[in-house]
C-alpha cells in the first residue's frame, strides 16, 4: 500500500481484555517499530523488526506485551489482560533500509482505551 | 537510560515571528532524527543530521547539530498557522532504535 496501515483506529477494551493490534507496513520495508505514546507524551519505543527477526524487545513494559511479525510483513501486537495504563495510541513505523537516511512512516495509530 | 530533552515545552507565537526549539541530551547522539506531529496525527519525518555542527535548510526551516553531537536545534523563520504542531527530535541510534525527544508544542497566533 502507499503507506502504514493500523488496525483497528480505535479500540475500547474492558479492563482484563486482550486485545489485537494490526499493523500493515509499506510493502517491502524490511524495518517495523512499535512505540507507544501516551497523551502529550512522545512515542516511547516497544520493539523492532527486521523482516521477521524481532531484535529488540527491551521497551515492552511487561510480559503482557507481544508482538511478532512471523512472514516479516504484516505485525501484530497483542496485550493480555489489559490495564488502565495500557491507554495510550500505539503507533507502527516501517523503513525500507536498516539505518536509513529517509526517516521512519509512522501509521496512524491505534487508540487503545481500557476502561 | 536514553534521555533526550527538549526545551521549551509550549510555545505560542504570533505568526510572522519565529520559533526555535532545542534538543539536549547528556550523552553522545548518534543521528539526530527532527519529526513534526500535528494535533490528532502521527509523527512525519522532517530530517536527518549525521555529522557534527552539520547545518541543513528546508525553505524557512534550519536544522543544527552540535560540535559536541549532544544537542540539535530547529528554528522556524516567519511561522505560519500550518507550522503547528508538535515538534520531537529523536535519536537514532547504532542499534537502529529511535528514541523520541519530550517534544515541543507550539501554537501560532492568526
Amino acid at each position: 500500500g502507499a503507506g502504514v496501515s493500523q488496525s483497528p483506529r480505535y479500540k475500547v477494551a474492558k479492563r482484563g481484555q486482550d486485545v489485537a493490534l494490526r499493523c500493515d507496513p509499506i510493502s517491502g520495508h524490511v524495518s517495523l517499530f512499535w512505540y507507544q505514546q501516551a497523551l502529550g507524551q512522545g512515542p516511547e519505543f516497544l520493539t523492532y523488526f527486521q523482516n521477521e527477526a524481532q531484535l529488540d524487545k527491551s521497551g515492552l513494559p511487561s510480559d503482557r506485551f507481544f508482538a511478532e511479525r512471523p512472514e516479516g510483513s504484516v505485525s501484530t501486537l497483542k496485550i493480555q489482560r489489559t490495564q488502565q495504563e495500557d491507554s495510550a495510541v500505539y503507533l507502527c513505523a516501517s523503513s525500507l533500509f536498516v539505518g536509513t537516511n529517509y526517516g521512519y512512516t509512522f501509521g496512524s495509530g491505534t487508540r487503545l482505551t481500557v476502561v | 537510560g536514553q534521555q533526550v530533552m527538549q526545551i521549551p515545552q509550549y510555545q505560542h507565537v504570533q505568526e510572522g515571528e519565529d520559533f526555535t526549539t532545542y534538543c539536549n541530551s547528556s550523552t553522545t547522539l548518534s543521528n539526530i532524527q527532527w519529526y513534526k506531529q500535528r494535533p490528532g496525527g502521527h509523527p512525519v519525518f522532517l530530517i536527518q543530521l549525521v555529522k557534527s555542527g552539520e547545518v541543513k535548510k528546508q525553505k524557512r526551516l534550519t536544522f543544527q547539530f552540535g560540535e559536541a553531537k549532544k544537542n540539535s536545534s530547529l528554528h522556524i523563520t516567519a511561522t505560519q498557522t500550518t507550522d503547528v504542531g508538535t515538534y520531537f527530535c529523536a535519536d537514532l541510534t547504532g542499534a537502529n532504535n529511535l528514541f523520541f525527544g519530550t517534544g515541543t508544542r507550539l501554537t501560532v497566533i492568526p
